[in-house]
């Protein structure tokens, strides 16, 4: 079993703070990816990253794959109230074919 | 709109009532997956499906059963279930490949139904 383990469990900051959630596993991943889940949704995909060391940026959103693939990390630079949400990570390996190893979350809430 | 619809939203059932969770995709995937989210934990695979077939089951207790006539609607039957199945129960969506290949794409999710069981 790959255990995916998130960090902190919970983040409140004010509006125009920077954050960087983790999330880190002993097992290497062939992708990981990240969703944001509102209350009373389901969670939305954000990014998907796949290499090694690979940096995606979705504006103020930054994501890093760890460079053994283990690890990775989103940052949000000058959060809003609208990043309010539990943020998911999630990773799959070779021989687990449409499973993907969820994290139980970082919960975010910004305040104006 | 995420083109995964679940119904209904809200649950609460008895032990003794059997009910079903439906999920309804307008994607044109071929991979449908259930999973069960409580407080503070990862979501949990219950099921996956690739083009109508059953391909996981994730040491599920019987009392929940799955149905995917076709690969647009999947069904979660349950029946005798227990206080501790009470949560928020996701449906989700991918194209995926195939059997072979890993799976690097995302999964689209529903809503979930919030299940109460009293």
């Amino acid at each position: 079993t790959q255990l995916l383990e998130q960090s902190p469990q919970f983040l409140s900051i004010q509006e125009g703070e920077n954050l960087t959630v983790y999330c880190n596993s002993s097992s290497v991943f062939s992708s990981l990816q990240w969703y944001r889940q509102e209350p009373g949704e389901g969670p939305v995909l954000l990014v998907t990253v796949v290499t090694g060391g690979e940096v995606k940026k979705l504006k103020r959103l930054t994501f890093q794959f760890g460079d053994a693939r283990k690890d990775s990390s989103l940052h949000i630079t000058a959060a809003q109230p609208g990043d309010t949400g539990l943020y998911l990570c999630a990773g799959a390996s070779g021989d687990s074919w449409g499973k993907f190893q969820f994290g139980a979350g970082t919960q975010v809430v910004v305040t104006p | 709109e995420t083109g995964v619809t679940q119904t209904p939203r809200h649950l609460v059932m008895g032990m003794t009532n059997k009910k079903s969770l439906k999920c309804e995709q307008h994607l044109g995937h071929n991979a449908m997956y259930w999973y069960k989210q409580s407080a503070k934990k990862p979501l949990e695979l219950m099921f996956v499906y690739n083009f109508k077939e059953q391909t996981e089951n994730n040491s599920v207790p019987s009392r929940f059963s799955p149905e995917c006539p076709n690969s647009s609607h999947l069904f979660l039957h349950l029946h005798t279930l227990q206080p501790e199945d009470s949560a928020l129960y996701l449906c989700a969506s991918s194209q995926e490949q195939g059997a072979l290949h890993t799976s690097n794409q995302p999964q689209h999710f529903g809503d979930g139904t919030r299940l109460s069981i009293l």
